[in-house]
């Protein structure tokens, strides 16, 4: 079975300064890796997502992840944050294999930026 | 994008009501929608898979008499909330993938609807 792990609950950091949050997943077959981004109260925004070819993969508002098949992980970065990227964020897969490929999200991460 | 589009955004009822959630893709048909439910400051739970014209698959926990899914046309599927309690009060959200060609792996999420059952 497929799962995803966000490592940290909560990341403050500070406005201007860069920020990683991680994702490893574990799935026996092959997937496609999503962040996802969500403000309070609202639904799900695409960040980014990973289908195939180049490993590092630009969103948008600034974010970047790179898939490492070795290490299972697709962490989620930005060099520089904005007050405004306070947020929740959502790493999510579907394992491509059977009927349905239903999408798992990982527990989630607070980003909190400070002034 | 796509466009997938949730009503009621949010919505108050009486204990003991049902209570009926729409997601539609509004500009693509959708073969395939999934509803989930978030609790406060935690993650999206799958609750259901639903194809087009078939039965809704449940997840394990999830039961199925009192979460209804309808899914009768490409363009909408429906939850229901069958006697709605206190504990049912949640963040229902909905997403759906594209059939054919225009399946891209991608899911297009609505925008949540925020059940309150007092």
């Amino acid at each position: 079975a497929q799962s995803v792990t966000q490592l940290d609950s909560q990341v403050p950091v500070f406005e201007e300064a860069p920020v990683e949050l991680r994702c490893n997943y574990s799935s026996s077959v092959s997937v496609y890796l999503f962040w996802y981004v969500q403000y309070p109260n609202q639904g799900l925004q695409l960040l980014l997502k990973y289908l195939s070819g180049s490993t590092l993969v630009k969103g948008i508002n600034g974010f970047e992840a790179e898939f490492n098949k070795s290490q299972t992980s697709f962490h989620l970065r930005k060099p520089s944050v904005h007050i405004s990227d306070t947020a929740e964020y959502f790493c999510a897969v579907i394992s491509l294999s059977g009927g349905y490929n239903k999408l798992i999200f990982g527990a989630g991460t607070r980003l909190a930026v400070h002034p | 994008g796509a466009v997938v589009s949730q009503h009621p955004s949010r919505v108050i009822c009486k204990s003991g009501t049902s209570v009926k959630i729409e997601c539609r893709s509004l500009d693509f048909q959708a073969t395939t929608m999934f509803w989930y439910r978030q609790f406060p400051k935690q993650s999206l739970m799958l609750m259901a898979t639903s194809n087009e014209g078939s039965k809704a698959t449940y997840e394990q926990g999830v039961e199925k008499d009192k979460f209804l899914i309808n899914h009768a046309s490409l363009t909408l599927s429906t939850l229901t909330v069958t006697s709605a309690h206190p504990e049912d009060s949640s963040f229902y959200i909905c997403s759906a993938r594209a059939g054919g060609k225009k399946n891209t792996g991608e899911l297009f999420f609505g925008e949540g609807s925020r059940l309150t059952v007092l």
